[in-house]
């Protein structure tokens, strides 16, 4: 399966920032999706970020809050804007691989202050 | 729309006892079905799946799960548990859509293992 990497693994942000998390894969892959865990909850998927066009939101997610780019078929970018503590969480991001299948990354645990 | 429930939040086995973790979904044709596990400070890792054919099916770890069409079932079995098999377990459904594949996830299950 692919290799996944994210960064950064952790942060502490203020209140109103943004921040931007990276995945990057070693190998090319057609899909690529961001996923939201609370904590002590399950996976929510966010988006499914497209290469060369817009992300593809789930509802209750919107472009201004959880834009994303993916520039190629091996890296993609989460920016969480203008945080509050209810966005502290772990961001994930997944690969579609072979048929049907993802795979993810090692996440990315967000605390907001 | 599809859904999926794992009744048991927490379970604790004694290592080297057996495990069954349960998972029933909805879903309105053949689902594409995963347990996956996540350790602690970890992400996701994938233990096995389920698209067709044989409704029993292995996994790593020593995992290995059985699709019961009639019971909208896919329980996750372990005949000894060690202790590293401590961690959470989720079961997602799949499906396929115009823009991509969609997993939804269970709530989880932690898993205990008492010495």
């Amino acid at each position: 399966s692919a290799v996944i990497s994210q960064k950064p693994s952790r942060d502490i942000c203020q209140r109103g920032t943004s921040l931007t998390i990276q995945c990057q894969v070693d190998s090319q892959v057609t899909m690529m999706f961001w996923y939201r865990q609370q904590p002590g909850q399950s996976l929510t998927l966010i988006a499914t970020a497209n290469q060369g066009s817009e992300a593809t939101y789930e509802s209750g997610f919107v472009i201004d809050k959880f834009p994303i780019s993916r520039p190629n078929l091996t890296f993609s970018t989460l920016t969480v804007s203008n945080m509050s503590p209810e966005d502290s969480s772990i961001y994930l991001c997944s690969v579609r691989q072979g048929s049907d299948t993802q795979y993810f990354g090692p996440g990315t645990r967000l605390t907001v202050l | 729309a599809q859904s999926v429930t794992q009744p048991d939040i927490h379970i604790t086995v004694s290592e080297g006892a057996s495990l069954e973790l349960r998972c029933n979904y909805s879903y309105g044709a053949t689902p594409y079905l995963f347990w996956y596990v996540q350790s602690p400070g970890q992400g996701l890792q994938l233990l096995l799946k389920y698209f067709s054919g044989d409704t029993l099916v292995q996994g790593i770890k020593g995992f290995e799960a059985e699709f019961k069409r009639s019971q909208s079932s896919f329980n996750l079995r372990k005949p000894s548990v060690h202790w590293s098999d401590a961690a959470e377990y989720f079961c997602a459904v799949g499906r396929t859509g115009s823009s991509g594949d969609k997993l939804t996830f269970g709530t989880g299950t932690r898993l205990a293992v008492r010495p």
